[in-house]
């Protein structure tokens, strides 16, 4: 069964700041990963899809990388904003069951201004 | 930007009444989900659909669930006796193709079951 885990689970940094968001999942065996943004009470923004033979994603001020053999992925925000405040999820697709994504319980971040 | 629609955004039910959510997917996608998340709970999968099938279901996904795309455009997600542990919030997603491709998501339609 493949498990998310997402530390931290709250950062609170100031404005301007570059920061790392880490997700871990158990089974290697993945499609790919997929980072979501989540304001509240919203639904889910895709930010980045990483696939299984990628080792980065860039898209603005993001970047993703995937180290799929040790089961882990960071998001990386430069330059922080307070509009960049939001719940950060991650979830994987596994090979074995290609439908269906699996979400880590996110990472709240506040940027503070 | 093409985005997934859902109706209604928010809707209060009586426990044991039945529930419909509505969700308008991507136009040209051909893959279809459900999900839900509880309040202060993680994001979990419930349902995939293709071709007018259901092609997985998670064990969330009992007997008093059921999905069916009824025209063209429209993806359902009805839940046939509500209980007060499915208030949650319901996600619809869609993508292009299967395993590799993003999957997008709607807003979401937040169910009270009271």
């Amino acid at each position: 069964k493949q498990e998310v885990t997402q530390i931290p689970a709250a950062l609170s940094v100031p404005e301007g700041e570059n920061l790392v968001l880490n997700c871990s999942f158990t089974d290697s065996a993945i499609y790919n990963l997929q980072w979501f943004r989540q304001d509240p009470g919203k639904g889910l923004t895709s930010l980045l899809l990483i696939q299984s033979s990628q080792r980065e994603q860039t898209s603005g001020r993001l970047n993703a990388s995937l180290d799929k053999s040790s089961g882990r992925s960071t998001l990386y925000i430069a330059a922080s904003q307070p509009g960049d405040s939001a719940t950060y999820l991650c979830a994987v697709r596994r090979k074995t069951s290609g439908s269906r994504l699996t979400f880590g319980e996110g990472t709240q971040l506040t940027v503070n201004p | 930007e093409p985005e997934v629609t859902q109706t209604p955004s928010h809707q209060v039910t009586q426990m044991g009444q039945e529930v419909i959510l509505r969700c308008v997917p991507i136009s040209n996608h051909l893959y279809f989900y459900w999900y839900r998340q509880i309040l202060g709970q993680k994001v979990e999968f419930l349902v995939s659909f293709y071709n007018n099938e259901i092609s997985e279901k998670s064990e969330i996904f009992d007997d008093q669930f059921s999905v069916e795309r009824p025209d063209g455009s429209n993806f359902t997600l009805k839940i046939r006796s509500t209980k007060l542990e499915d208030s949650a919030m319901y996600f619809c997603a869609s993508s292009a193709v299967w395993g590799r491709d993003t999957i997008y998501f709607g807003e979401g339609s937040w169910l009270t079951v009271v």
